[in-house]
């Protein structure tokens, strides 16, 4: 059974540090895509970025350029999405999602999402 | 950036049809843009149930469908049943970036 599975909800202060994960099992993980993409409160969805499992590229948004880095560890199937200082603006709901077709331009199974409250 | 745009809000009878559609301020949107379909429900992750236009997701319900509509995406929902209540969004790709659309609220009464 193919599943992404995200790291637990987090609170946290206004310049503080996080990452959080997305692990993937049932599937053979260098084959697709992981998507990034945020949710915040009361909105829309926002595509955050993606990076390829066979040679660890990505690709953030223009907007999310500079603010978060996403990265992989293949040994474990795990994919990240960091913050060096965390805003109050970050708070939102992340999914991470397989995305396929060229380039990772289609999506099927999602994570169930990780809250990120940032608040001093 | 370019913009996509949906319907705010729609509102459909239980058995009927409603078509959402999903546009690109700067071009007509064609299948190179991968057009893909999410449906969220309340407090739930979004669900993917249609990408590349009109391929839908092993569990997509036959009542969903996605196609291309007079220079826009656009997904039907036919025989709509009280579960389809949701919020639909829709995601282009572009030459730099996706683009998701600011989704479109399905209310079914």
């Amino acid at each position: 059974e193919v599943q992404l599975v995200q790291s637990g909800a987090e609170v946290k202060k206004p310049g503080e540090s996080l990452t959080i994960s997305c692990k993937g099992s049932g599937y053979t993980f260098v084959n697709y895509w992981i998507t990034w993409v945020r949710q915040m409160p009361g909105k829309g969805l926002e595509w955050v970025g993606r990076i390829d499992p066979r040679d660890s590229f990505s690709k953030s948004d223009p907007s999310f350029q500079g603010r978060v880095t996403i990265s992989l560890d293949k040994s474990t199937s795990t994919v990240f999405l960091q913050w060096d200082s965390l805003k109050t603006s970050d708070t939102a709901i992340y999914y991470c999602a397989r995305s396929f077709c060229s380039g990772g331009k289609c999506s099927d199974y999602w994570g169930q999402g990780t809250l990120v409250s940032v608040s001093s | 950036q370019t913009v996509v745009t949906q319907e705010p809000s729609l509102t459909v009878s239980p058995g009927g049809t409603v078509t959402l559609t999903c546009a690109s301020s700067t071009e007509t949107v064609t299948s190179a843009h991968y057009p893909s379909w999410f449906q969220q429900l309340p407090g739930q992750a979004p669900r993917p149930l249609i990408y590349s236009s009109n391929t839908k997701n092993s569990w997509t319900p036959a009542r969903f469908s996605g196609s291309l509509l007079g220079g826009k995406a656009a997904l039907t929902l036919s025989g709509v049943q009280p579960e389809d209540e949701a919020t639909y969004y829709c995601l282009l790709h572009f030459i730099g970036d996706p683009v998701f659309g600011g989704g479109t609220k399905v209310t079914v009464l």
